[in-house]
């Protein structure tokens, strides 16, 4: 069974650029997590989705970070503009229907 | 506010020592509870799950659960190198996981 799938793997930008992340989650896993963590801190939760509805973004700062899961499926991260702060590892994972969450490879993010 | 607390370390053993993590958590809601063990560089890769208080084993790991403390523990027997990385505690509540810092291990051949 394939795993989660993120892309980019890396990615470099100057503070006020934008950038976008996708995942892809496991097959027929209906929820679907952003997270982002921070160098030396445990991941926390931006977004949840059950199949294609937000159940939670209140950790999201929506001023800037947006996040959609059209179909269902994938599901994309925008952050617009970025700032320095912003510099992470950004983890999708996913769940069936439990608490039991499997992680993609992560996107990490640098912001100069 | 969810919080879990662990401590940062590093906890370093020797190879084929007991290593003992610990974690306690403030949400008397969370229901469930997970170690996930994450190597420099990568994403988080679960290794134990718990619901129940008592004990859980699985081959050279053991969760351990004390809902009245708000307390899950994680042992490593027989630590092997190849154990050294940080070990994330996450409590669930409602499907969603609230992290610990994590605690660096290291295993020292």
């Amino acid at each position: 069974e394939a795993g989660v799938a993120q892309s980019p793997r890396y990615k470099i930008i100057e503070k006020r650029q934008s950038v976008a992340f996708w995942c892809n989650p496991i097959s027929g896993h209906a929820t679907l997590y952003w997270y982002q963590q921070i160098l030396g801190q445990g991941p926390k939760l931006l977004i949840q989705f059950q199949n294609n509805g937000v159940v939670d973004d209140s950790q999201l700062p929506k001023d800037r970070f947006s996040a959609e899961r059209l179909k269902g499926v994938d599901s994309t991260l925008k952050i617009q503009p970025a700032k320095l702060e912003d510099s992470a590892v950004y983890l999708c994972a996913s769940s069936e229907y439990s608490e039991t969450q499997y992680f993609g490879p992560g996107t990490r993010l640098l912001v100069l | 506010q969810k919080e879990v607390e662990q401590n940062s370390g590093p906890l370093s053993v020797p190879e084929g020592a007991i290593a003992s993590l610990n974690c306690t958590y403030s949400d008397r809601g969370s229901q469930s509870f997970f170690w996930y063990r994450q190597y420099s560089g990568k994403s988080p890769e679960l290794i134990m799950s718990i619901y129940s208080n008592g004990d859980k084993e699985d081959g050279r790991f053991t969760a351990q659960l004390n809902k009245a403390s708000q307390y899950v523990s994680l042992l490593i027997r027989d630590s092997q190198p190849s154990d050294s990385a940080t070990y994330l505690c996450a409590a669930s509540s409602l499907y969603q996981l609230t992290f610990g810092k994590g605690t660096k291990l290291s295993v020292i051949p």
